[in-house]
């Protein structure tokens, strides 16, 4: 079975502090995905990488990083957290190809206060 | 651009009951479409997908769903509902930027089971 694993399964951070999520695949899989969920929003795309060093934008950047020097470790990094980036975190990932199913992480509930 | 569209932020069934979500898409190619589940504080399951072949596709827990391109439809129906189906529901399409590959998905309906 594929397995996508994230770091915590709840965070509690400050205002202003940098915050680091992290996301580790076993499946060799090139794509990662870091996705924010919001209720009445649905799953939006924050960034994705399709290879080692490589990074894309996706809907919503604004106000996060990512990093991945592995190719199964894929981070987002928020530089200077704000209440508004409370919310859940997903990380997926998926093969290269024409099938793009995405396996996910139990998720990342952080609270910034 | 490509677009998933589910109409029905909330639904509530009594258990036993049929059960029908619906999915709309907008893709300008032959789409690739996913069904996932998350049942509350977890990750996404997938409940099925389609690629092509026979538009009726079979999955996990007793789901199917049925892909109707004129109606650029992909909904999801299970016969008898059980307590335990009781979670949110997501469609997505498969999409491509250059070679790479990412899902894009609907806001989500949240299923509710009344006993």
């Amino acid at each position: 079975d594929v397995k996508v694993t994230q770091s915590s399964r709840y965070l509690v951070k400050r205002t202003g502090e940098k915050v680091f999520l992290e996301c580790v695949q076993d499946m060799d899989h090139e794509n990662m995905f870091w996705y924010r969920q919001d209720p009445g929003l649905g799953l939006r795309l924050i960034y994705f990488s399709y290879d080692v060093k490589m990074k894309e934008k996706g809907d919503i950047p604004e106000g996060y990083s990512v990093s991945r020097e592995k190719k199964e470790r894929f981070s987002l990094i928020l530089e200077s957290a704000s209440t508004n980036q409370t919310s859940m975190y997903l990380c997926a990932s998926s093969q290269t190809g024409r099938d793009p199913e995405a396996f996910f992480g139990q998720g990342t509930r952080l609270t910034v206060v | 651009a490509q677009s998933v569209t589910q109409p029905d932020i909330h639904i509530t069934v009594s258990e036993g009951a049929s059960l029908e979500l619906r999915c709309n898409y907008s893709y300008g190619a032959t789409p690739y479409l996913f069904w996932y589940v998350q049942s509350p504080g977890q990750g996404l399951q997938l409940l099925l997908k389609y690629f092509s072949g026979d538009t009726l596709v079979q999955g996990i827990k007793g789901f199917e769903a049925e892909f109707k391109r004129s109606q650029s439809s992909f909904n999801l129906r299970k016969p008898s509902v059980h307590w335990s189906d009781a979670a949110e529901y997501f469609c997505a399409v498969g999409a491509w930027g250059g070679s790479q590959g990412n899902l894009i998905f609907g806001k989500g309906t949240k299923l509710s089971v009344k006993p």
